[in-house]
């Protein structure tokens, strides 16, 4: 699992809350990702990080932000959560290896939110 | 636009028999192409990577193969086991800028005894 733990892992909240999920890594990686996973639709990009407080927008970010503040945290912060934003979170993180990197994915969280 | 396409959507096949996923994809510059198997309520797994000059990879009863000239990908299972009831992921990288991946929606696999 590449040392990558995601809190909380499941989670119910109300349209128009505040939510973050946390993403932990144990093994110092520069990428991060977060995803979501959707029936039908299958892993889609929200953001990503190349390093300490270098962020990036994926396919799928409106309605989301991150932060980076140290390398081994990524946050996903939905600033008013939205029954569209009920999914499965993946967090995770890209190894080194030129074209044979790997990316790791940690366990998911599970948001509904009502 | 990249993309990559998964065939077929769904399968059910008998424990012990073999089976064969597809993968076409349409991302440039190539760098690689992974495999993932995803369990029922967990994160995906990677089964197998190739890069362009490798046109099979191993890994137990997983075989992987690649065309880079037509861009296809195929994943064979032989021997099914019910453990091997999952999702399976094709995902393919371009080569340069920020490493985003680009994936499939996943074949989901079902092994009946």
């Amino acid at each position: 699992d590449a040392g990558i733990t995601q809190s909380p892992r499941h989670k119910v909240t109300e349209t128009g809350t505040p939510v973050t999920l946390r993403c932990h890594q144990t093994e110092n990686h520069r990428y991060m990702y977060w995803y979501r996973q959707d029936p039908g639709h299958g892993l889609r990009l929200i953001h990503y990080s190349y390093g300490v407080k270098d962020t990036d927008k994926g396919e799928v970010s409106d309605g989301y932000s991150v932060s980076r503040s140290k390398t081994e945290d990524f946050l996903l912060t939905l600033e008013s959560a939205t029954s569209s934003q009920t999914s499965v979170y993946f967090c995770a993180i890209r190894s080194s290896g030129g074209d044979h990197y790997e990316q790791y994915f940690g366990p998911g969280t599970r948001l509904t939110v009502t | 636009k990249n993309q990559v396409e998964q065939s077929p959507q769904s399968l059910i096949i008998l424990e012990g028999k073999n089976c064969t996923l597809q993968c076409n994809y349409t991302v440039s510059p190539f760098s690689n192409l992974r495999w993932y198997k995803q369990d029922t309520g967990r994160g995906p797994v990677s089964l197998t990577i190739m890069t362009f000059s490798e046109n099979t990879k191993s890994n137990g009863r997983y075989t992987a193969t690649l065309d880079a000239d037509t861009k296809q990908s195929s994943l064979h299972i032989t021997a099914s086991q019910l453990s091997d009831s999952a999702s399976y992921i094709c995902v393919v990288s371009a080569s340069g800028g920020s490493y985003i991946p680009t994936f499939g929606r996943g074949t989901s696999l079902i092994v009946h005894p």
